[in-house]
C-alpha cells in the first residue's frame, strides 16, 4: 500500500457544484496534514493545513478523520479558476517523512 | 514581494555534463529544500538543508549534490552521474521548525539533449 493515495481524477464538474476529494495514508502515526494546489506545469501552493477539528476557509473546507486515516478536501460552489491538480501532504515526524501524493486533477466546466 | 527565485526556467543537459540550478530567497526561511516532481509521482525530496553550512540528504539524493554557504542561497548541481535527470526542479523553503514546505520556487524543467 502507497504512504499516501490520491485518486488522480479528472474530476470535471460544472461551475457551482460541490465537489470533495479523499486522500488516504497509512502511517497512523501521521502528525500533520496539508492540501496543496497546483496549477498545470506551475509550482505547488500551500491551500490549506489539516487539523483534527476540520477547517474552513471560504469556499474551501478540509477535514481529517484519523479513525479511517483520510483527509478530504470539500470545495463549495466550484469556479473555473478552481481548476487545477489538489496534492495532499502527510507529515508523519521530519523532513525526510513528509510524503506528497499524486494529485487529484479538478477541471470545472462552465 | 517575498519570493524565492529558481533559474534557469529550462535547461537542456548534454551527456557527461554536471548542470547547476539556483535557488534563491528572500523570505528570511531558515529550511530550504529541493524537490524533483516526474509525471504520475508524487514530490520526493532530494536534499534539505536546516540552516548554513548544514544540509542532509533526501530519498533520492544519488546523482546530485547542494551547498548551503548563505541563508538565501541553496543551488543544486545534477551531476553526469544521476542517470535520468529529466524532471521538473523544485526549490522550496519553509521557517524552522516545519518540514513541510511553505513556499516553492516556480521551477526549472531539465531535460537531457
Amino acid at each position: 500500500r502507497k504512504e499516501v493515495e490520491q485518486d488522480p481524477g479528472p474530476f470535471n464538474v460544472p461551475e457551482g457544484a460541490t465537489v470533495a476529494f479523499n486522500c488516504t495514508y497509512s502511517n497512523s502515526a501521521s502528525q500533520s496534514f496539508f492540501w496543496y494546489r497546483q496549477d498545470c506545469r506551475k509550482e505547488p501552493k500551500l491551500l490549506m493545513s489539516v487539523y483534527s477539528s476540520g477547517n474552513e476557509d471560504g469556499r474551501f473546507t478540509a477535514q481529517l478523520n484519523r479513525a479511517s486515516q483520510y483527509i478530504s478536501l470539500l470545495i463549495r460552489d466550484s469556479k473555473l479558476s478552481d481548476s487545477a491538480t489538489y496534492l495532499c501532504v502527510v507529515d508523519s515526524g521530519g523532513y525526510q517523512k513528509v510524503t506528497f501524493g499524486t494529485g487529484t486533477k479538478l477541471q470545472v466546466i462552465p | 514581494d517575498g519570493g524565492i527565485t529558481q533559474s534557469p526556467k529550462y535547461l537542456f543537459r548534454k551527456e557527461g555534463q554536471n548542470v547547476t540550478l539556483s535557488c534563491e530567497q528572500n523570505l528570511n526561511h531558515d529550511a530550504m529544500y529541493w524537490y524533483r516532481q516526474d509525471p504520475g509521482q508524487g514530490l520526493r525530496l532530494i536534499y534539505y538543508s536546516q540552516i548554513v553550512n548544514d544540509f542532509q540528504k533526501g530519498d533520492i539524493a544519488e546523482g546530485y549534490s547542494v551547498s548551503r554557504e548563505k541563508k538565501e542561497s541553496f543551488p543544486l548541481t545534477v551531476t553526469s552521474a544521476q542517470k535520468n535527470p529529466t524532471a521538473f526542479y523544485l526549490c522550496a523553503s519553509s521557517m524552522l521548525g516545519g518540514a513541510v514546505p511553505q513556499h516553492f520556487g516556480d521551477g526549472t524543467r531539465l531535460s537531457i539533449l
